[in-house]
């Protein structure tokens, strides 16, 4: 079965700082990966994915992650913390295999907080 | 274009009660989905509908029921409240492909539900 696991459900950078965000996934087949983040308050909202063409994903607001097989993972990172970026992130994976059509399962996501 | 839209933002019931969360979305997408969210679990499907006409349990189906009423909408029904149904209720969409697996899934704004 798929699974995805987030280490550290809480995370505080200095603004200006690396924002490092770490996730692990499960597959037995090669997944789809998707990084969402969620502002308080509101819905989710699409960063970045991965579909099996490049293996690192560039995103919006600056965020990017590298699709690496060896490790199962696809950790999310940003050069520079804004204190825009405080908020929360899931990594998800979706397999496509059919009758799930391609679902998401997401961990259990990240707190980024951003200190001026 | 509104996208996923979700009716009502915010609602308390008494244990036992019923009530219908409702969901549109006008991005002609073919699958739709209800998500729960509950602090330190992630998002966790509770059903989807992969196409108009059908729908399937997800992870947490039990004490809630689902009706796609046409393309656009899909309704989550919770018959007798729990104050465990106490959570944050996300609905979401994507287009579908015969391959499956990379599409965005476009999340509303959800639901903030408070069962007493």
């Amino acid at each position: 079965a798929q699974s995805v696991t987030q280490l550290g459900s809480h995370v505080s950078v200095s603004e200006g700082a690396l924002v490092l965000l770490r996730c692990n996934y499960s597959s037995s087949v090669p997944p789809y990966l998707f990084w969402y983040v969620q502002y308080p308050n509101q819905g989710l909202q699409l960063l970045l994915k991965y579909t099996s063409a490049a293996t690192l994903v560039k995103g919006i607001n600056g965020f990017e992650a590298e699709f690496k097989k060896s490790e199962t993972s696809f950790h999310l990172t940003k050069p520079s913390a804004h204190m825009s970026d405080a908020a929360e992130y899931f990594c998800a994976v979706s397999v496509p295999i059919g009758g799930s059509q391609g679902n998401l399962i997401f961990g259990k996501g990240t707190k980024l907080s951003v200190k001026p | 274009n509104a996208g996923v839209t979700q009716t009502p933002k915010f609602q308390v019931l008494k244990t036992g009660q019923s009530m219908t969360l409702q969901c549109a979305q006008d991005m002609n997408h073919n699958s739709m989905y209800w998500y729960r969210q509950d602090p330190g679990m992630g998002l966790r499907l509770i059903y989807y509908s992969a196409s108009e006409g059908t729908t399937d349990k997800g992870e947490v189906p039990n004490g809630y029921n689902v009706s796609r009423l046409n393309k656009r909408e899909f309704s989550l029904r919770l018959e007798s409240a729990a104050p465990s149904q106490t959570s944050v209720y996300f609905c979401a969409s994507k287009t579908s492909r015969a391959s499956g697996g990379g599409e965005t899934q476009y999340f509303g704004p959800g639901t903030r539900l408070l069962v007493l």
